[in-house]
């Protein structure tokens, strides 16, 4: 099945504590991409990777990074969580530049508190 | 000024009704056009897309696009429990480029 995985779906934490939400995919897809969803403010986008080791910065990249080392992987790392990183996290992944329709397959979210 | 803009809503239709959920957009570059539904504790999943102006229809669901006026729509004929979501209009220059959001309308279709 098609799809895209997210780890973990609910993590409650504590300001400083580093923590990594992974997202895998199966599809073959160069591009990644993360966002944050908060109400009012719908999705924005965090950081993408169009493919292997080229990452860049989406909208509100502040207090986030990633990596994409191999194609199927995107994780995000928050080195040192805020309260203000509280937040619903989607990993998303499309077949970039080969797509006709732009469809983005998101996971199924993960719901992050910080204390 | 947000690049796409939609009433969050919420909106409550009885079984049967026609639903209209609307956006407006502000850059004149975008040629494609998204709606994305969102169920509650889901991802959103893409429901249809649109490149340029017109109508696209997929069964019970047309997909509008008034490129002259900024406006993009989407109807749900015979409405039912299952379309209750959140609709999350999106739009981007191409493709493959950076897909840009609207905030969501909550939808509730009452049997």
């Amino acid at each position: 099945e098609a799809q895209v995985t997210q780890n973990p779906r609910y993590l409650i934490t504590v300001t400083g504590k580093k923590l990594t939400v992974t997202c895998s995919q199966n599809m073959n897809h160069e591009y990644m991409s993360w966002y944050r969803q908060d109400p009012g403010l719908g999705l924005r986008q965090i950081y993408y990777s169009m493919n292997v080791e080229v990452t860049d910065k989406g909208d509100v990249p502040e207090g986030y990074k990633v990596s994409r080392k191999e194609k199927r992987n995107f994780p995000l790392i928050l080195e040192s969580p805020s309260p203000n990183q509280t937040s619903l996290y989607f990993c998303a992944s499309s077949f970039g530049r080969r797509t006709n329709t732009g469809e983005l397959f998101f996971g199924e979210g993960s719901r992050l508190t910080v204390l | 000024q947000k690049e796409v803009e939609q009433d969050p809503g919420p909106l409550s239709v009885p079984e049967g009704a026609i639903v209209s959920l609307n956006c407006t957009y502000s850059n004149s570059a975008f040629q494609y056009f998204m709606w994305y539904r969102q169920y509650s504790r889901k991802g959103p999943e893409l429901l249809m897309y649109t490149y340029s102006s017109g109508n696209k229809e997929d069964g019970r669901f047309t997909a509008q696009v008034d490129k002259s006026s900024k406006y993009i729509s989407l109807f749900i004929r015979d409405s039912q429990p299952s379309d209750s979501a959140t609709y999350l209009c999106a739009a981007a220059k191409t493709s493959y480029d950076k897909v840009i959001f609207g905030p969501g309308t909550s939808l509730s279709v009452i049997p």
